[in-house]
């Protein structure tokens, strides 16, 4: 059955560093999601994208973050200078189209130190 | 604004038991879809039902079952003789819009621990 694969499982990175989170939707998918889980807390939406462009973004997907879908498979979110809040689970989703459910990939843990 | 509710934080059943999982919801839209997911100490998200709401009818799928009623604007969830297996972190979440598969608003959700 075709997945959502995210990578790394689980990335350490120093505050102030620059992280990159990857993803690669299920191959045929259009629509695009970033979503993060910080510790014990909801899954909150962070940014949706389709045809090569953001479609809609929370508050929290601030300038310290952008995502990228560089080659056609895979679709990063970029982290600019991770602040410690910035810890939690970052979960990529796809669907084919608005009327299909989305596919959660199974999360990256981000830890700041 | 979307708003999701899972009034209980955490649930603690004996094997075997039923055991229902509120969710209520909030929003302005007629067309609206909503969404049931599991989370297992593994941490992935699985998906186990959406449901438009423009449909009603109340859903069976082996042990689990699902109550969605407009007029109280909840949509339950109910496992049947339980399992262990069912232990998990079981969230409810809504999206607006036609589509159903714009951005999903989460409920807190309701911590599931099945003993054996």
């Amino acid at each position: 059955e075709p997945e959502v694969t995210q990578t790394p499982s689980h990335q350490v990175t120093q505050m102030g560093q620059e992280v990159i989170l990857r993803c690669v939707p299920i191959s045929n998918h259009l629509y695009f999601y970033w979503y993060r889980q910080i510790l014990g807390q909801k899954v909150e939406f962070l940014v949706s994208f389709y045809n090569n462009e953001i479609s809609e973004k929370s508050e929290i997907f601030d300038d310290q973050f952008s995502v990228e879908r560089p080659d056609g498979s895979n679709f990063t979110l970029k982290i600019r200078s991770t602040k410690l809040e910035d810890s939690a689970m970052y979960f990529c989703a796809s669907t084919m189209d608005r009327n299909t459910e989305a596919f959660f990939g199974q999360g990256t843990r981000l830890t700041v130190v | 604004a979307q708003k999701v509710t899972q009034a209980q934080t955490e649930i603690s059943v004996v094997e075997k038991e039923d055991v229902t999982l509120d969710c209520v919801y909030e929003t302005r839209d007629t067309t609206y879809y909503l969404f049931w997911y599991k989370q297992p100490p593994s941490g992935e998200l699985v998906f186990l039902i959406r449901r438009n709401s423009f449909d009603e009818q109340n859903e069976i799928s082996g042990r689990y079952s699902w109550n969605f009623q407009k007029s109280t604007s909840s949509f339950n969830f109910t496992i049947t003789a339980s399992q262990v297996v069912d232990s998990a972190v079981y969230f409810c979440a809504l999206s607006e819009g036609q589509g159903g598969s714009e951005k999903l608003v989460f409920g807190k959700g309701t911590k599931l621990t099945v003993n054996p």
